[in-house]
């Protein structure tokens, strides 16, 4: 079974543009969340979607947003970026997303200058 | 407002010993604790958890223990190999679908 798949793997941007980050996940997996790590902060909660529907919303500005398609893959967007965007995103996937371990991905990491 | 935290952000251990890595928590309402391993370059892997009914959960050479009354979880790796040397995570949640994280341990382990 193929794992959770993340594209890009890497991104370079500048300040006030706008980014699609991807996440194809475990086939059969319906429930995915996205995660932003940066150093001495660890894995902050963005969203999670389940069947198309956003069930759950980290503390981030609403310039960060997602959407997940009846196939389950998903996609992150954040718009004007931040120098403090600059982090590593990582998608993971579950069956249920209820009190079970997630699989993650590889990550994005997002550099803005 | 960090409700999970690990506050050892390294710890170095001989390979054999014993190494034990802390987590504590603030949210009452946890109740379902996971462990990750995480390498340079790749996504957290999971490792362990325990549900707040229990107070120790086994998986081969990794025991998690769960003390609710402290507030605090911990995991212990018996015995350290090399290939243990990753960051740690530990992270916790009451929704089900939303995990709060702890900033990692990386553990190091000497040959």
């Amino acid at each position: 079974k193929a794992g959770v798949t993340q594209t890009p793997r890497y991104l370079i941007k500048t300040r006030g543009q706008q980014v699609t980050l991807s996440c194809s996940p475990i086939s059969g997996h319906r429930s995915v969340s996205w995660y932003q790590q940066t150093p001495g902060q660890g894995l902050q909660f963005l969203f999670e979607y389940f069947s198309e529907t956003q069930r759950n919303k980290g503390n981030f500005p609403g310039r960060f947003s997602g959407r997940q398609f009846s196939n389950s893959r998903s996609e992150m967007n954040v718009s004007t970026l931040e120098l403090g965007d600059s982090a590593l995103y990582l998608c993971a996937s579950s069956t249920q997303g209820s009190r079970e371990k997630l699989f993650f991905g590889s990550g994005t990491q997002l550099s803005v200058l | 407002d960090q409700q999970v935290k690990q506050n050892s952000p390294s710890l170095s251990v001989q390979e054999g010993r014993i190494s034990i890595l802390n987590c504590d928590y603030t949210n009452s309402m946890f109740d379902y604790f996971l462990w990750y391993k995480k390498y340079p370059a790749e996504g957290p892997t999971f490792l362990i958890s325990i549900s707040s009914i229990k107070d120790k959960n086994e998986d081969g050479r990794f025991t998690v223990f769960l003390n609710k009354s402290a507030k605090h979880l911990s995991l212990h790796i018996v015995p350290s190999q090399p290939g243990d040397s990753a960051v740690y995570f530990c992270a916790a949640t009451n929704t089900g679908n939303q995990f709060y994280f702890g900033t990692g341990t990386s553990l190091t382990v000497i040959p």
